[in-house]
């Protein structure tokens, strides 16, 4: 599986939107990008995914770059409960596969 | 909305003693996991589960450790015989793989055993 590559931490103002980045520049043609958080040591929580095109969901926004060796995560209007460790994570979306967790980006939303 | 459940939330138990940590996976979903978090590490993948058969293990699910689908709803996780490095966070995960290729994993609360 492609490494990605987050900035350890980042603060964001309340209201306002959070971007977070990750590099993944050696992911491949067939690899997805997932984005996961963990709030205070609960179990992760899924946010968002995708292959190459833009995605956004409820939570989320997920841009990737044209060439796919980076992605940011946009979190529009943060709000105090967003304060997590974020994880980029690339993988090929088969059934089963496993995730590799690395150490995420821990975002603080400042009040 | 449908969650996957862990119990018991914490446990504690005394080195050499056997451990079952069980979780309810999602109804309609397919494959399982279990992964672990030591106190302010990584997470880590311990093993997958899907038609009734481990699909792949990591390093660290050595022979103390077992996996079981025993009644159709839920999946356990045994620890034969608990050593101190076993204390940590156990997260039981369940996911589908649906034709949109949707194949996000959804994890319980965890289950924090602390071995003495």
């Amino acid at each position: 599986d492609a490494k990605t590559t987050q900035p350890p931490s980042m603060d964001c103002a309340e209201g306002r939107a959070a971007n977070l980045p990750c590099n993944h520049s050696t992911i491949s043609g067939n690899e997805y990008v997932y984005w996961y958080r963990q709030i205070h040591s609960q179990g992760p929580q899924y946010i968002i995914h995708g292959l190459k095109n833009n995605e956004t969901n409820e939570m989320a926004s997920l841009i990737i770059t044209e060439d796919r060796k980076s992605s940011t995560l946009i979190l529009p209007h943060a709000t105090l409960r967003d304060t997590a460790v974020y994880y980029c994570i690339v993988i090929h979306n088969f059934g089963n596969e496993k995730l590799t967790f690395g150490t995420g980006t821990r975002l603080t939303i400042i009040p | 909305e449908p969650e996957v459940t862990q119990t018991p939330s914490h446990q504690v138990t005394q080195m050499g003693q056997e451990v079952i940590l069980r979780c309810v996976p999602i109804s309609n979903h397919l494959y399982f996991y279990w992964y672990r978090q030591i106190l302010g590490q990584k997470v880590e993948f311990l093993v997958s589960f899907y038609n009734n058969e481990i699909s792949e293990k990591s390093e660290i699910f050595d022979d103390q450790f077992s996996v079981e689908r025993p009644d159709g709803s839920n999946f356990t996780l045994k620890i034969r015989s608990t050593k101190l490095e076993d204390s940590a966070m156990y997260f039981c995960a369940s996911s589908e793989w649906d034709r949109l290729m949707n194949t996000e994993a959804f994890f319980g609360q965890g289950t924090r055993l602390t071995v003495v």
